[in-house]
């Protein structure tokens, strides 16, 4: 099985600020990775799918990078509406699995 | 714009079967994958299978005794069955959209999730 690991678990940022949250996966994965965002009560959100490719609909701020077994969510200039729980995923294998999440919560 | 709405009893009893259906919406359920996946309260998000239009499905091996999918393309609808149910199947539990025709399988469209609640 291969195993997805975020970090943070939790940051704490102030609006305007950069967030960087990592994911590692514990075997290559090419650049089968996609990003979610979670709001309380909600369901999840795609953001990112392929690593680096931005889901229609979702603002520019978000981007992704990397490949085989890091990665990297980027949110430029934080908002008050980016506050949530962030998810990577692995779509390299059926059923592919999360990370276990990332809250950013405001400073 | 397609959506995602469950259905089904929010409350099941332990030893019984927690059954729940998706509708479809706004697209046709042909030609996808379909999924359930939950999240206990406070934790992350678990796959419990897909199936893909045709009726072929993938369950998680943890839960894959337990676990019957389903799927009536005349009704624009799949469903979940999961038997012999404890405490530890309490979870809000989503059903999804599993996008393919990029090639990289992410997960589209997202039912807003049901909670269900395992107690006598």
């Amino acid at each position: 099985d291969i195993q997805m690991t975020q970090s943070p678990s939790s940051l704490s940022a102030s609006v305007g600020d950069r967030v960087t949250i990592t994911c590692r996966a514990s075997q290559s994965i090419s650049s089968y990775l996609n990003w979610y965002q979670q709001k309380p009560g909600k369901a999840p959100k795609l953001l990112i799918y392929a690593a680096s490719s931005l889901q229609s609909g979702v603002p520019s701020r978000f981007s992704g990078s990397g490949s085989g077994t890091d990665f990297t969510l980027t949110i430029t200039s934080l908002q008050p509406e980016d506050f949530a729980t962030y998810y990577c995923q692995q779509s390299y294998s059926t059923l592919g699995s999360f990370g276990q999440g990332t809250k950013v919560e405001i400073k | 714009q397609v959506q995602l709405q469950e259905s089904g009893p929010g409350l099941v009893k332990p030893s019984e079967t927690l059954s729940l259906t998706c509708t479809v919406s706004g697209g046709s359920i042909s030609s996808y994958y379909w999924s359930w996946i939950r999240q206990p309260a406070g934790k992350g998000l678990e796959w419990i299978g897909r199936i893909y239009s045709s009726g072929s499905t993938n369950y998680n091996p943890s839960l894959k005794s337990r676990v019957t999918m389903s799927v009536d393309t005349s009704k624009n609808q799949f469903s979940l069955k999961l038997n012999s149910v404890t405490a530890a199947d309490t979870a809000v539990y989503f059903c999804a959209r599993v996008e393919y025709y990029s090639g990289w399988y992410p997960v589209d469209y997202w039912g807003q999730g049901t909670l269900v609640t395992v107690s006598s």
